[in-house]
């Protein structure tokens, strides 16, 4: 099956430093979609990004799909950024989604 | 408009008992899964329903696990004689392509 790998697994930042996330897969996918998981578990949709570039506030992404990676940016971080961001890719919109294991983030004020 | 919603919030059971969780996805999405998060495993796919066609079972890990889902939308995970292994959180997730997964808050499960 796909493999889905994130880092760095572990990120402290300083209230409002930039950071850059990335995600790699093993395999096409048609489907590429970033979370945000808070402090309270729940799962935030940031991105749904099977290819190209999105931005929404302070944060965008960019997918290469053929190169099978994707990245998300954060800039000017806050600490209500801090959480677990998560990677997830399926091979097709309507399939099942398989989770990386996350980037640990701590924004520290 | 509301999104996915799970209840109960929070279940404590005792082992070997039933439990049921359920799940209400957003309006008109097609697209229903069941995902579970443990601390070893990470986020694990578990059951996938999509409209009426049969359900995409592979991620269940055991006969003890069974889901339905009543008129194309609420859908409900069973989990018979539960054991400690099955603690974790249980997230429920709909989508409608080409938009992507909408996740609940979940339902935290501890088996005592």
């Amino acid at each position: 099956g796909i493999q889905v790998e994130q880092s760095p697994p572990d990120l402290i930042l300083q209230e409002g430093a930039n950071s850059t996330l990335r995600c790699n897969f093993s395999d096409s996918v048609n489907n590429l979609q970033w979370f945000h998981q808070n402090p309270w578990g729940q799962l935030i949709n940031l991105f749904y990004i099977p290819s190209g570039t999105k931005q929404n506030g302070r944060l965008s992404a960019t997918t290469v799909a053929t190169e099978r990676y994707s990245l998300l940016y954060i800039s000017s971080s806050q600490t209500t950024d801090s959480g677990v961001y998560f990677c997830a890719v399926g091979p097709s919109g309507n399939t099942p989604l398989v989770f990386g294991k996350g980037t640990r983030l701590s924004v520290i004020a | 408009g509301a999104g996915v919603s799970q209840s109960p919030s929070n279940k404590v059971t005792e082992k070997g008992k039933d439990v049921e969780l359920r799940c209400d996805p957003i309006s008109g999405h097609t697209a229903l899964y069941w995902y579970r998060q443990s601390l070893g495993q990470g986020l694990e796919f578990l059951i996938y329903f999509q409209g009426n066609s049969a359900p995409d079972k592979s991620g269940l890990p055991s006969d003890r696990f069974s889901a339905e889902r009543t008129g194309g939308s609420v859908s409900t995970l069973t989990i018979q004689r539960t054991q400690q292994e099955d603690s974790a959180v249980y997230l429920c997730a709909s989508s409608s392509f080409p938009e992507g997964q909408y996740f609940g808050p979940g339902t935290r499960l501890l088996v005592l």
